[in-house]
């Protein structure tokens, strides 16, 4: 079955830190990634997906991910992050080869970034 | 406003009680999805509805059920509640049925069973 691992579950940060959210996936197929982003009160928002080619994928408000087959991982990053960037971020997966939107999500990482 | 709109926001009820949560998708999409999300298993896919059809189901209790209707909004029924049932239920909508359309989900209806 599949299933995603997201390491860190809160992480706090200083404005303009570099920000690094790990995600795990184990599927042994085809897979289609993505980021979900939930801000405070607000419903959750795609960041980014992969779905093929280049591996590194930019999504909005300056995030990127790079996806990294032999580890399985799909790690989000942020050069320099913003208070405004506090928010839950979820790591999904998607069997690719199956004919269904279904995702698997990860248990999520909390961001809290101090002005 | 990503367009998927639910209702309602806030469901207080008891034990042993059904409910209907309802999901109204973005003008022209045809799939509908229902996730779960509790503090103890996180964001858990329910089902998936595609034009009316049950495209893909999750880990779905029996006690639960869905439809889509030809307006294309969607039910979820929850019944013989228990306290464990508790949660946050998203409903989603995307353009198609596949594995690359992308999601849009709506703010979700709270669900507190006492």
């Amino acid at each position: 079955a599949q299933s995603v691992s997201q390491h860190n579950h809160h992480v706090i940060l200083s404005e303009a830190a570099s920000l690094e959210l790990g995600c795990n996936y184990s599927y042994g197929g085809t897979v289609n990634l993505f980021w979900y982003v939930q801000y405070p009160g607000q419903h959750l928002q795609l960041l980014l997906k992969y779905f093929s080619g280049d591996p590194l994928v930019k999504g909005i408000k300056g995030f990127e991910a790079e996806f990294i087959k032999s580890k399985f991982s799909f790690n989000l990053r942020k050069p320099s992050v913003q208070w405004s960037d506090t928010a839950e971020y979820f790591c999904a997966v998607n069997a690719g080869s199956s004919n269904t939107g279904k995702l698997i999500f990860g248990q999520g990482t909390t961001l809290q970034v101090k002005p | 406003d990503s367009g998927v709109t639910q209702t309602p926001k806030h469901l207080i009820t008891a034990t042993g009680q059904r409910v209907t949560l309802r999901c109204s998708p973005r003008s022209g999409d045809l799939s509908v999805y229902w996730y779960q999300q509790s503090l103890d298993q996180g964001l858990q896919f329910l089902i998936q509805y595609y034009n009316g059809e049950e495209r893909a189901k999750g880990n779905i209790l029996e006690r639960f059920s869905a439809q889509q209707f030809p307006d294309l909004h969607s039910e979820l029924n929850l019944s013989s509640l228990e306290l464990g049932d508790s949660a946050l239920y998203f409903c989603a909508s995307s353009g198609n049925s596949g594995s690359r359309g992308e999601q849009f989900f709506g703010p979700g209806t709270r669900l507190t069973v006492l």
